[in-house]
């Protein structure tokens, strides 16, 4: 069995500050996460993935997430937002023939 | 390379008809998996299509069906609709089971079904 709760509905920031959205998951094997992005009328696409490899994991646009087993969380975070960063982030908890669960997203506002 | 197609892009059908959405997957994928969106939730995995076969089905009634055909593409069915089943349906494809395995999906855009 596997969960995944997104800690925030909506997260508000002014551009160039940091951010920060927050995923605890929970799973009786050892998950694969992920984070995806949603712009208004576009589909999902992806930010990164952690598959067992290091801990901390780059992705695109300057995000990056740290897996912490102990915590059982997946922390989204950026050092700056830019205003294309407003969008819906979904953080992903799938693997060992799971069906793949989604958080239920978080609202990321940027304002100028 | 066109990525993953769904059409039509918006559907109204009354409640008690039936629909079929379609999509095409990214060029050199073999799977394919249906999700649906509720508004304002996380989308909801309903089914995965590998080999022309339902290989994994998430918590939807038997109301929803699928098909893939040999050249991977693949229509998902709704019969007897109801106003609970407007949403967002998305339509991601991959290679190796994509996310059931723990690899990377491409989604398309998704048919934005209101059923009235």
């Amino acid at each position: 069995a596997q969960s995944v709760t997104q800690l925030d509905s909506h997260v508000s920031v002014s551009e160039g500050t940091p951010v920060l959205l927050r995923c605890n998951y929970s799973s009786s094997y050892s998950p694969s996460l992920f984070w995806y992005v949603q712009h208004p009328n576009k589909g999902l696409q992806l930010l990164l993935k952690y598959t067992s490899a290091a801990t901390l994991v780059k992705g695109i646009n300057g995000f990056e997430a740290e897996f912490k087993k102990s915590e059982t969380s997946f922390h989204l975070t950026k050092p700056s937002a830019h205003m294309s960063d407003a969008a819906e982030y979904f953080c992903v908890v799938s693997g060992g023939s799971y069906i793949p669960t989604f958080g239920r997203g978080t609202s990321l506002i940027v304002h100028p | 390379d066109a990525g993953v197609t769904q059409s039509p892009t918006h559907l109204i059908k009354t409640r008690g008809q039936q629909v079929t959405l379609r999509c095409s997957p990214k060029s050199g994928h073999d799977t394919v998996s249906w999700y649906q969106q509720a508004l304002g939730q996380g989308p909801q995995f309903i089914f995965q299509y590998y080999e022309e076969e339902e290989r994994q089905r998430g918590n939807f009634p038997d109301r929803f069906s699928g098909h893939q055909f040999p050249n991977y593409s693949s229509e998902l069915n709704v019969n007897a609709l109801l106003l609970g089943d407007s949403a967002l349906y998305l339509c991601a494809s991959s290679q190796d089971r994509g996310l059931l395995w723990g690899t990377e999906a491409f989604f398309g855009q998704g048919t934005r079904l209101t059923v009235v």
